[in-house]
């Protein structure tokens, strides 16, 4: 399947600082998704961008899509402690069935 | 986790036996996923279903088995085919191919069913 691969695997950072998670693809997409993951549970949706959109914020959040390079990125700028998870990219290939594709993940730990 | 229910929250498979997963939905969508997870993994899809009495297989299907009968419920059965059942089931929900806009590419996810083998 034509999944994301993120980059890096884990993430360690000290509370207050940003933290840069990556996703690269191979195929062309309709949409990418990023959601997250706590330990031990299901995952939440935390926001989508469309092929045709270049750059989106919610709250803290802020991604990146570069089609041309089939990649993404997330920005959770002033992190907190709550923010420690596994974070997922998720996309839609162009033509598809409309099925989601997940990449392996981000462990992202902020320390106090 | 939403208006998603799975359960149970562990479940534990003796050698040959048939297990049962619950997944239930008070969101009104119309489509209904099942995932699996390995340690330090990504989800891989194992059966999705875009209405009521409809499923189809996904990436990793053989070994398991679903029912759509109700809308609100989508169960899977790992079935004693499946040689390496250890893994986190997660039951997701969203709204139908029919649905305007971007609603329908999100999903909604279960706490999940940590699936043990004795």
């Amino acid at each position: 399947s034509q999944q994301g691969e993120e980059d890096p695997q884990a993430l360690s950072i000290q509370e207050g600082e940003n933290a840069t998670m990556n996703c690269s693809y191979k195929t062309s997409i309709n949409n990418l998704q990023w959601y997250r993951q706590n330990s031990g549970r299901g995952l939440v949706h935390l926001i989508l961008i469309r092929s045709n959109e270049r750059e989106k914020h919610s709250g803290r959040l802020r991604v990146t899509l570069d089609t041309s390079k089939k990649s993404s990125s997330l920005l959770i700028t002033a992190s907190r402690a709550a923010d420690t998870a596994s974070y997922f990219c998720a996309l839609i290939s162009s033509g598809s069935a409309r099925q989601l594709t997940f990449g392996s993940g981000t462990q992202l730990t902020v320390l106090p | 986790d939403g208006g998603i229910t799975q359960s149970p929250k562990y479940l534990f498979r003796k050698e040959g036996q048939n297990v049962t997963l619950s997944c239930e939905q008070n969101l009104n969508h119309d489509a209904m996923y099942w995932y699996r997870q390995d340690p330090g993994q990504g989800l891989r899809l194992i059966y999705y279903s875009q209405i009521v009495n409809d499923f189809q297989k996904g990436d990793i299907a053989e070994g398991y088995s679903v029912s759509r009968e109700k809308k609100e419920s989508f169960p899977l059965t790992v079935t004693s085919a499946q040689k390496n059942p250890t893994a986190f089931y997660l039951c997701a929900s969203s709204w139908g191919k029919g649905t305007g806009g971007l609603r329908k590419n999100i999903q909604y996810f279960g706490a999940g069913t940590r699936l043990s083998v004795l």
